[in-house]
């Protein structure tokens, strides 16, 4: 199976600042089918971006994400004090489909 | 917009089984994909299996084959995931999501916490 390793664990940044955060995979992973979901507590995964780089409906544009091959990345533009949350990757190209083990955006 | 709502909290016995349902509402229940992902706290998610097709066998993770059923009901639109033999490491919160293929899982249900104790 592919697994994910994201880096870094844990960002912590102030509001207003960029968040970049990476994922890579144990191989080549289809780019039309790798995704970012944001995770806060209590609530269900949240997708964020599928294809890469797509944005899913209702999700702002100061998210993006971007990469190819094992090496993708998801940048968060200036951050909102919503977006303080747990972020995984995940790739569903091939089975079974897994995630990232998650990089948690903390304030600083 | 699909709307996934999942049974309550449980808490089980090793050994015992158990069975968390989703109620889908909101399109057309017999045309999506739906999966089924869990998550050990402190952990990232992991996929347990999925359904297609409520009309197509289940595709099941190997770590779970042979405890893990997944069933879905056409008639009152929901799914079914029954995992027994519990050991205390099932201890998780699962979740149902739908599975558009391409574009990812785009609503989940708002999980189901399942612990395992003696």
């Amino acid at each position: 199976e592919i697994v994910l390793t994201q880096s870094p664990g844990t960002l912590s940044l102030s509001p207003g600042e960029r968040a970049t955060l990476s994922c890579r995979a144990s191989q080549t992973v289809s780019s039309s089918y790798f995704a970012w979901y944001q995770r806060k507590p209590g609530q269900a995964p949240r997708l964020l971006i599928y294809g890469a780089s797509t944005r899913a409906t209702g999700i702002p544009d100061r998210f993006s994400g971007s990469g190819s091959g094992t090496d993708f990345t998801l940048t968060i533009g200036r951050l909102e004090p919503e977006d303080f949350a747990v972020y995984y990757c995940h790739q569903y190209g091939s089975t079974p489909p897994t995630f990232g083990q998650g990089t948690t955006v903390e304030i600083k | 917009q699909v709307q996934l709502v999942q049974s309550g909290a449980e808490v089980k016995k090793p050994g015992s089984s158990v069975k968390v349902s989703c109620k889908a509402s909101g399109g057309t229940f017999s045309t999506y994909a739906f999966t089924w992902v869990r998550q050990v706290p402190g952990q990232g998610p992991e996929w347990m299996g999925g359904i297609m097709s409520i009309f197509e066998t289940p595709n099941y993770a190997q770590k779970f084959q042979g405890r893990l059923t997944l069933t879905a009901d056409e008639y009152t639109s929901t799914l079914y995931m029954e995992l027994s033999s519990l050991r205390s490491d099932d201890t998780a919160v699962y979740y149902c999501a739908r599975d558009t293929g391409y574009t990812g899982y785009d609503f989940w249900g708002q999980g189901t916490l399942v612990t395992v104790s003696s």
